[in-house]
């Protein structure tokens, strides 16, 4: 029962141009939604987090919406850049649990030059 | 000058081998996490410390076993290896500090591989 889900494995795009990751998300009791970055043969990395109170979270490149109504977040980076490639991990948590943060399967992003 | 490092970074061994894994962070967080990324990539949580007490434990087999000397350290012992038991397996570390969520930081994983 995979609680976040991130159904695209895979998005290809060209630099300059705008990288919209997409995630899911099935339990309403989730409050807090992360974005983490990979590269291989690294532990992930934060990028930017959003709370359930906003809608919107922006810094510089990376902007985070979440649509509640629809258990839907979103990532877009934009202009993207080579260096954007990476594994994407959307995440989510309650905040009465314990810091316990449930991550989806990740979407690998190529920004081509 | 790494926050959260967890060592070895690569261990192969044999099926029913005992091994561990070790973790240590020098960010001063109270909350240490080990973390299961399987081959379908999900990142899963096997255990979670606070200030050394055990404070999730997920449905994972007795043979994984987590200990805490200190607050900086969680490493993971594993007995009878299986081969289901090949993943990545990494170490993380949070701080709880109300308006800045900034979830967990992560060490670099170990790749495992049992054969």
């Amino acid at each position: 029962d995979q609680q976040v889900k991130q159904n695209s494995p895979s998005l290809s795009v060209q630099e300059g141009r705008i990288s919209i990751l997409n995630c899911d998300y099935t339990n309403s009791m989730f409050d807090y939604f992360l974005w983490y970055k990979k590269y291989p043969a690294e532990g992930p990395t934060f990028l930017i987090s959003i709370s359930s109170i906003k809608d919107k979270n922006e810094d510089g490149r990376f902007t985070v919406f979440l649509n509640k109504s629809a258990k839907h977040l979103s990532l877009h980076i934009v202009p993207s850049q080579p260096g954007d490639s990476a594994v994407y991990f959307c995440a989510a948590r309650r905040s009465s649990n314990t810091g316990k943060l449930i991550f989806g399967q990740g979407t690998t992003l190529q920004v081509k030059p | 000058d790494t926050a959260v490092s967890q060592t070895p970074k690569y261990l192969v061994t044999q099926m029913g081998n005992d091994k561990s894994i070790k973790c240590e962070q020098n960010l001063g967080h109270d909350t240490m996490y080990w973390y299961k990324q399987d081959s379908k990539k999900f990142l899963k949580i096997m255990f979670s410390y606070n200030n050394k007490e055990l404070i999730i434990n997920e449905t994972v087999p007795n043979r994984f076993s987590p200990k805490s000397p200190d607050k900086a350290h969680l490493n993971l012992h594993i007995n009878s290896l299986e081969l289901g038991d090949s993943a990545v397996y990494f170490c993380a570390s949070s701080q709880e500090i109300v308006g800045q969520e900034r979830g967990y930081t992560f060490g670099s994983g170990t790749r495992l591989t049992v054969v």
